[in-house]
């Protein structure tokens, strides 16, 4: 079955520093991976999508994500937080069979700092 | 691109009274999902239409839950007998066959008293 990890379900940073949300994910076939931002009270809106072509993809927001294989992780950075991106982070993989469905990791909760 | 629309936002509803939520899609899209998420939970899939059909349900949508889709354009989430458990956000989402990527509303948050 497959099955996405975020680990950390809080994470906090300092404006202008790193961020760096974790998701490993596991699956018997190649995945479809995805990154999705829900701010309070909204529903997902999609930050990227990894979809077996270039292994570093970018998104929305100056976010971006590293496929690795050999890790099985799909880890999403961004260079330097802005208050703005204080909102919940889901990790996803999708199944491909019949009805294509979504199954999301707990989600990881990302506190910017002034 | 108007989005996928949900309605209502906010449902607060007394134990044992029905509850039915709408969810409009993107216009083309022929494919539409519902999943739930419970606070603190990433979404979990509930049940998906192509075009009117029905064509899978999870283990999580008990006998008291009943989705349509009658003219493969709106669809509606029936929750009966609400149970103070069914208390989630219901997220709809769609998208078009074959395509990967699925584009969800905004959510209707469901509190059962």
């Amino acid at each position: 079955a497959q099955s996405v990890t975020q680990l950390g379900s809080h994470v906090s940073v300092s404006e202008g520093a790193l961020v760096l949300l974790r998701c490993n994910y596991s699956s018997s076939v190649p995945p479809y991976l995805f990154w999705y931002v829900q701010y309070p009270n909204q529903g997902l809106q999609l930050l990227l999508k990894y979809t077996s072509a270039a292994t570093l993809v970018k998104g929305i927001n100056g976010f971006e994500a590293e496929f690795k294989k050999s890790e099985t992780s799909f880890h999403l950075t961004k260079p330097s937080a802005h208050m703005s991106d204080a909102a919940e982070y889901f990790c996803a993989v999708i199944i491909i069979q019949g009805a294509q469905k979504l199954v999301f990791g707990q989600g990881t909760r990302l506190t910017i700092n002034p | 691109d108007t989005g996928v629309s949900q309605n209502p936002r906010h449902k607060i509803t007394k134990r044992g009274q029905n509850v039915t939520f709408r969810c409009d899609p993107i216009s083309e899209h022929n494919r539409l999902y519902w999943y739930r998420q419970t606070l603190g939970q990433g979404p979990e899939f509930l049940t998906y239409f192509q075009n009117e059909a029905q064509l899978e349900k999870s283990r999580l949508l008990s006998d008291r839950f009943s989705a349509e889709r009658p003219k493969g354009s709106f669809s509606t989430l029936e929750i009966q007998r609400t149970e103070q458990g069914d208390s989630a956000m219901y997220l709809c989402a769609s998208s078009l066959e074959g395509a990967d990527t699925q584009y969800f509303g905004p959510g209707t948050r469901l509190t059962v008293l």
